[in-house]
């Protein structure tokens, strides 16, 4: 059974470019959560979907939007992006409570 | 009121020795309380976690200590190793059917001397 998958690995974009994030769960997970981890912090949470809806948000712009596809997996885009989005951004998923980790995307933003 | 506390940042262990990581929260809501360990270029992975009915959880190595009077969990692990130098995170969650987001800690980074 494969973990959760994400890609890309790596990403490099300029000031004021939109990027787009995908997520596939593990077998069985239903929601998708969104983290972004900034270098040395704890991740911080963005957004959760389920059922193909965001059912909750952490504290981020509406330049940070997502998307819940029939078979679960997830996009995460973001638009205008900024020198300070640059981070791993980690996909969870989950059937109940544990969440299981992506190996996450790294986005360098120059 | 959503914060979660984790301490120390950073600590260093002899091999054998034990590895205590300490965490506080706020928010009385909060009902599930998972540790991570996450090596460096990888994603979090979920250790162990503890719901507030229970004062203590162990599996192998690792247990978690749970007051839910003083709002406060631990990470304790036992006979340490270089393989469990890693970053620790500590996180809660409030889970209904609003969602499960988790709030995680700031982190603790590990080094295991041999």
């Amino acid at each position: 059974d494969a973990g959760v998958t994400q890609s890309p690995t790596h990403l490099i974009k300029t000031r004021g470019q939109q990027v787009t994030l995908r997520c596939s769960p593990k077998s069985g997970h239903d929601t998708v959560s969104w983290y972004q981890q900034a270098l040395g912090q704890g991740p911080q949470f963005i957004f959760q979907y389920y059922e193909e809806e965001e059912r909750q948000r952490g504290n981020f712009p509406d330049r940070f939007s997502g998307h819940q596809f029939p078979n679960y997996s997830s996009e995460l885009n973001v638009n205008a992006l900024l020198l300070g989005d640059s981070a791993l951004y980690l996909c969870a998923s989950s059937f109940k409570a544990e969440q299981f980790f992506g190996p996450g995307t790294r986005l360098t933003v120059l | 009121q959503q914060q979660v506390k984790q301490s120390p940042q950073s600590l260093i262990v002899q091999k054998g020795g034990i590895s205590i990581i300490n965490c506080a929260y706020e928010n009385t809501a909060f009902d599930y309380f998972p540790w991570y360990q996450q090596f460096p270029g990888k994603g979090p992975a979920l250790l162990i976690a503890i719901r507030p009915d229970v004062s203590e959880k162990k599996e192998g190595r690792f247990t978690i200590s749970f007051n839910k009077s003083a709002k406060q969990f631990s990470l304790h692990i036992m006979d340490s190793q270089p393989g469990d130098s890693a970053t620790y995170f500590c996180a809660a969650s409030m889970i209904s059917a609003a969602g499960n987001k988790l709030t995680f800690g700031g982190g603790t980074r590990v080094l295991v001397k041999p």
